[in-house]
């Protein structure tokens, strides 16, 4: 099975300044294809998760451009160009390339 | 616009089986385009897949190795919706809930339900 690991845990941001999170598979998520298997969901508080970011680095409808994915293979990176209040919750990581699918442990972004 | 809703039991007893199901509207649960999943979330745990039901020509199953020995997802295409069934709880199932919409292409969750917490307790 595929393991997913995130870092850093815990991310106290300031508004208007950017944040990163990154995410590791244990296996290669690079198909033949081209395509990398790699979702990407917030979590706000009370919430359900709701993608962001899906194959790697497209956005889904909705999200604000400041959300970018990249990465390919192993290592992954969400970025947000400025984080704004309502960026808080726990972002993860999930892979989508084979069953059983797997999440990260999750990244608390919190504002400072 | 694709709506779920969870229903079920929110205590279980050790031992017994876990139970709930997530009605489908906007959508049908024997649709070739999606597949239905089952998700928990515990503070121990984060978010763990559970497992899917999908329709492709013939019903397919597949299911989590943590849970694998355990757990039965079913569609019921008479009331357009599926079921998860856990058996055997311990406190360590104590968790919420979510049931899910995925997409085979993309593959991405794009429809959550609201989630039960449900708690294995005597």
């Amino acid at each position: 099975d595929i393991v997913m690991t995130q870092s850093p845990l815990s991310l106290p941001v300031t508004p208007g300044e950017p944040a990163s999170i990154s995410c590791r598979s244990s296996q290669s998520l690079l198909q033949s294809n081209g395509y990398n298997y790699l979702d990407w969901y917030l979590q706000k508080p009370g919430q359900s998760p709701q993608l962001l970011i899906y194959m790697g680095s497209n956005r889904a409808s909705g999200v604000p451009d400041r959300f970018s994915g990249s990465g390919s293979g192993t290592d992954f990176t969400l970025k947000i160009s400025r984080v704004e209040a309502e960026d808080v919750g726990i972002y993860y990581c999930m892979q989508t390339q084979q069953s059983p699918l797997a999440f990260g442990g999750g990244t608390k972004v919190e504002i400072k | 616009q694709v709506q779920l809703q969870q229903s079920g039991p929110r205590l279980v007893k050790p031992s017994q089986t876990l139970s709930l199901t997530c009605a489908i509207s906007g959508d049908s649960v024997s649709s070739d385009s999606s597949a239905w999943t089952w998700v928990r979330q515990s503070p121990s745990r984060g978010l763990e897949w559970l497992g899917r039901t999908y329709y492709m020509s013939k019903w397919y199953h597949e299911y989590g190795g943590s849970v694998k020995s355990r757990i039965t997802i079913n569609p019921d295409t008479s009331k357009n919706q599926f079921s998860l069934q856990l058996n055997s709880v311990t406190p360590e199932d104590t968790a919420v809930y979510y049931c899910a919409r995925w997409g085979h292409a993309p593959r991405y969750f794009d429809y959550w339900g609201q989630g039960a917490l449900v708690t294995v307790s005597s």
